[in-house]
């Protein structure tokens, strides 16, 4: 049982350049979120998305596109990196039920650097 | 979500109990309190969680007022191995998805 995996884990991208953060879970979550850290900071919730189709903005969605392909999968885009969009990167999901106890499980995250 | 409220930082020293304190004034009948712990270049893991009274794991106790609009972390006999980032999170059992936003946490500090 894999949990949350992230793909990839480091990347180093030009401004302007384009590309996608895959996030894959295999615990049947309903639920899907993307949050980035900057260091030495909390955690931001950029995008989330409840069920399959479905997805709602964040605390800081500028610049970055998502797609719930399918209930496994959350994919995070940026059209256009940009300098300040260097960051970890981490996705998380949750069953939409739970029982006390387990809650939300993240990934290890993906390093991303925008030059 | 409840907003809460909880110290910046803290330092310790291994063998020491250490107890960290979050404010959540609105939290709802229907919430629950969460602890979060990430340790550096991981994603944070849940380590407790509780309704009312107290709450014990392996891992730590969380202390609940009858009001509960406070809730208390306590790690007993820390190692440098705790030095983490610690999350209080509050909110209902997610039964419908909302946001879940993380505040800045409490950056745990034990020393030898």
């Amino acid at each position: 049982n894999a949990g949350v995996t992230q793909t990839p884990k480091f990347q180093v991208l030009k401004t302007g350049q384009s590309m996608t953060l895959q996030c894959a879970q295999d615990m049947n979550h309903n639920s899907m979120y993307w949050y980035r850290q900057d260091p030495g900071m909390g955690l931001r919730l950029i995008y989330y998305s409840a069920s399959e189709g479905t997805t709602d903005k964040g605390e800081v969605p500028n610049g970055y596109n998502v797609s719930r392909l399918n209930k496994r999968e959350f994919s995070l885009r940026l059209e256009s990196a940009a300098p300040s969009q260097t960051s970890v990167y981490f996705c998380a999901s949750i069953p939409l039920q739970v029982t006390s106890g387990n809650t939300i499980y993240f990934g290890e995250g993906s390093w991303l650097t925008v030059v | 979500l409840a907003k809460t409220t909880q110290p910046i930082s803290m330092d310790s020293y291994e063998g020491q109990e250490v107890n960290i304190t979050c404010s959540h004034n609105n939290i709802a009948t229907n919430d629950y309190i969460t602890w979060y712990q990430q340790f550096p270049s991981q994603g944070p893991r849940f380590i407790i969680q509780g309704y009312k009274t107290k709450v014990t794991n392996e891992v730590a106790s969380l202390f609940i007022p009858a009001d509960r609009k406070s809730s208390t972390l306590s790690l007993p006999r820390v190692s440098l191995s705790d030095t983490a980032v610690y999350y209080c999170l509050v909110g209902g059992l997610y039964s419908s998805a909302s946001k879940i936003i993380f505040g800045s946490g409490t950056r745990l500090s034990i020393r030898p």
